[in-house]
């Protein structure tokens, strides 16, 4: 079946400009994450949905940065007033997730990100 | 903050020998995933160890736990140039929040 898909692959704007990254995830995977990896470096963690749960948003960096999941399927990341800073690649990835009141975290199924880069 | 550390930043070898990479976490955990990245692409899983588990096996992959030392290791055997990429290790609260922590990765350079 289909992965993760992201979209634009790569984006180049200007900065003060806001943009829109979107991810469909896997069908029938109920936990989304993003995140952000800055060149050479690591994966930050951005915000994790999951199901009708109220998202986890304790990774985003600023309120310029803010993410919905709309009917629990495609996701949006949104950066208002973009920073120079702010130019990274942005994964998104999903899981499907046991049900019950033991929630275990299982294997992530990433896209190949979006691009961004602020000029 | 970043839960996992990974030690050696980078690590060049001669393909047929094995590579070791290590990770160290902070907090209780409930499992330690590995992944890999190749060079402008997204991740893929590799391999998951729950925090009652000592070794895995898969494939040329080995992993270990040591839930004492807070640390984990990743041995890919017989090595190949197709090896090449960025490993990385990412850790499960054990307060079950669903959420997903990574580290900083190793850079894997295996030499044909």
């Amino acid at each position: 079946g289909a992965g993760v898909s992201q979209s634009p692959s790569n984006k180049v704007t200007e900065k003060g400009k806001d943009v829109e990254l979107r991810c469909d995830p896997i069908s029938g995977h109920t936990a989304l994450y993003w995140y952000r990896q800055s060149l050479g470096q690591g994966l930050e963690f951005l915000i994790y949905f999951q199901g009708n749960s109220a998202p986890d948003k304790s990774g985003l960096p600023s309120d310029r940065f803010s993410a919905e999941r709309t009917g629990g399927s495609v996701s949006t990341l949104t950066i208002q007033r973009t920073q120079q800073e702010d130019s990274a690649v942005y994964l998104c990835a999903s899981s499907p997730r046991t049900s019950g009141s033991l929630i275990d975290t299982g294997e992530l199924f990433f896209g190949e990100g979006s691009r961004l880069t602020v000029l | 903050s970043q839960q996992g550390e990974e030690d050696p930043q980078a690590l060049s070898i001669q393909e047929g020998e094995n590579a070791t990479m290590n990770c160290s976490y902070k907090t209780s955990i409930n499992n330690l995933q590995w992944y890999r990245q190749n060079s402008g692409r997204g991740l893929v899983h590799l391999i998951l160890i729950r925090s009652n588990e000592r070794e895995k096996h898969s494939g040329r992959l080995r992993v270990t736990l040591d839930t004492s030392k807070k640390s984990s290791s990743l041995l890919i055997t017989a090595s190949r140039a197709a090896d090449t990429a960025s490993y990385f290790c990412a850790t499960a609260s054990s307060s079950n929040t669903g959420k997903l922590i990574f580290g900083q990765g190793t850079t894997l350079q295996v030499k044909p």
